[in-house]
């Protein structure tokens, strides 16, 4: 199976900043990267595809990049309304699998 | 508006089935290959099995296979996950999701099925 670490566990930031989440990819998974957002008591939505695909809806302070087998999502310009939980997930190949989570709180 | 409604959860004991429903509104659900995903008190997600759009080919992660069988029903929109064997370990909230290549593109609100005696 694909092994995909994500870090850091927990962020804080500040209203406004820009913000970092990593996944690193355990082999080649070819942009086949994913990222969702969890909002406490709600389901995953899927934010980016694709490693930089814009999910239809999602604001454009979202982004994504790659280096490698190296992702990032970035949030530009943080809201209130972003610090919740974040997952990256492969899907590059069975069985899909997902990073641990990182939990962002506002300082 | 896609809308996805899982139903079936509960508390279970250790050994015994339990059946899982996901009533599909809003798209062609018989265009869409379609997923369970579960996750453990809000922590890690992990995928659990897909199904095909025509119901034809399947896919299980290793620790559910040979208990776990998930199917549809095309004509009636819903996706279903019978659980068999049920051990502590299955203990999770589950999702069903629309599957897009391999990624999940939406999902349900979810339903909790607890493994304990």
């Amino acid at each position: 199976d694909i092994q995909m670490t994500q870090s850091p566990a927990s962020l804080s930031a500040s209203l406004g900043e820009t913000v970092t989440i990593e996944c690193l990819a355990s082999e080649d998974i070819y942009s086949n990267l994913a990222w969702y957002q969890q909002k406490p008591g709600k389901s995953p939505q899927l934010l980016i595809y694709d490693a930089s695909s814009l999910q239809d809806g999602v604001p454009s302070r979202f982004s994504g990049s790659e280096s490698g087998t190296q992702y990032s999502l970035e949030i530009n310009s943080l809201q209130s309304e972003d610090a919740v939980t974040y997952f990256c997930q492969q899907h590059h190949d069975y069985p899909p699998t997902f990073g641990g989570g990182t939990k962002l709180e506002l300082k | 508006e896609v809308q996805l409604v899982e139903s079936g959860g509960g508390l279970v004991q250790p050994g015994r089935s339990l059946k899982l429903s996901c009533a599909a509104s809003g798209f062609t659900f018989s265009d869409y290959n379609m997923a369970w995903v579960r996750q453990v008190s809000k922590k890690g997600l992990e995928w659990v099995a897909t199904i095909i759009y025509d119901g034809t080919t399947t896919y299980y992660r290793d620790s559910v296979k040979g208990r776990f069988t998930i199917s549809r029903d095309n004509a009636k929109s819903t996706l279903y996950l019978q659980m068999d064997s049920l051990r502590s370990e299955d203990t999770a909230t589950y999702y069903c999701a629309t599957l897009w290549e391999l990624y999940f593109d939406y999902w349900g609100q979810g339903v909790m099925v607890t493994v304990s005696s």
